[in-house]
């Protein structure tokens, strides 16, 4: 049962146009988000995160938006630039839950084309 | 990545040996947290410890795996009898503290141990 899913397994933007990641989820627990971004041999970076009592958090040229009654949250990356590429992964997590662990999607192979 | 320590970065056993992944959390994180990503895949929770205490192990087969975080040095995921399923690669992650002002703390994650069994 997979609980976070991003179903688009890639994603081709050209250099300086929006990047719009999706992820879906389940679990009416959720209510804390994050995305991470993550390199080949490398860890997950952190990159933006959002709690269920907002619909949108915005860092530099990353924009979470969170739709509950959906259960539907994406990542805008604008503008988007080479170094953006990379694997993104959504995770989320329940607060009410026993502990903190990140639920992961399966991730999202973004190519920025210069 | 944040500061969170992982060794070794490659780890390469036999059917049948035993795997040592050692995790040390950045300054001041108290939770520690290991996840697996198979080939292809997500990450996948496997354990959440604090110091001295396993806190959810949910995650973790019940055989062959263990993990403890002591009171002094770093965590350890310990792996018996590999086989080859174990392949993959082991990430830690820790945060400072669980959510106790009501806000959840973010993780930050290790560079991972790529463990290959032969």
């Amino acid at each position: 049962d997979q609980q976070v899913k991003q179903n688009s397994p890639s994603l081709s933007v050209q250099e300086g146009r929006i990047s719009i990641l999706n992820c879906d989820y389940t679990n009416s627990m959720f209510d804390y988000f994050l995305w991470y971004k993550k390199y080949p041999a490398e860890g997950p970076t952190f990159l933006i995160s959002i709690s269920s009592i907002k619909d949108k958090n915005e860092d530099g040229r990353f924009t979470v938006f969170l739709n509950k009654s959906a259960k539907h949250l994406s990542l805008h990356i604008v503008p988007s630039q080479p170094g953006d590429s990379a694997v993104y992964f959504c995770a989320a997590s329940a607060s009410k839950a026993a502990g903190n662990k990140l639920t992961f999607g399966g991730g999202t192979r973004v190519l920025v084309k210069p | 990545n944040a500061g969170v320590m992982q060794n070794p970065r490659h780890l390469v056993r036999r059917r049948g040996q035993e795997a040592r992944l050692r995790c040390s959390p950045m300054k001041g994180h108290s939770h520690v947290y290991w996840y697996r990503q198979l080939p292809e895949e997500g990450l996948k929770f496997m354990v959440y410890l604090q110091k001295e205490n396993i806190i959810d192990e949910s995650g973790m087969p019940k055989e062959r795996f263990s993990a403890e975080f002591p009171k002094e040095g770093p965590s350890i995921l310990r792996i018996q009898q590999v086989v080859r399923g174990d392949s993959a690669a082991y990430f830690c992650a820790s945060s400072p503290n669980f959510g106790t002002s009501g806000i959840m703390d973010t993780q930050y994650f290790g560079p991972g141990t790529r463990l290959t069994v032969l």
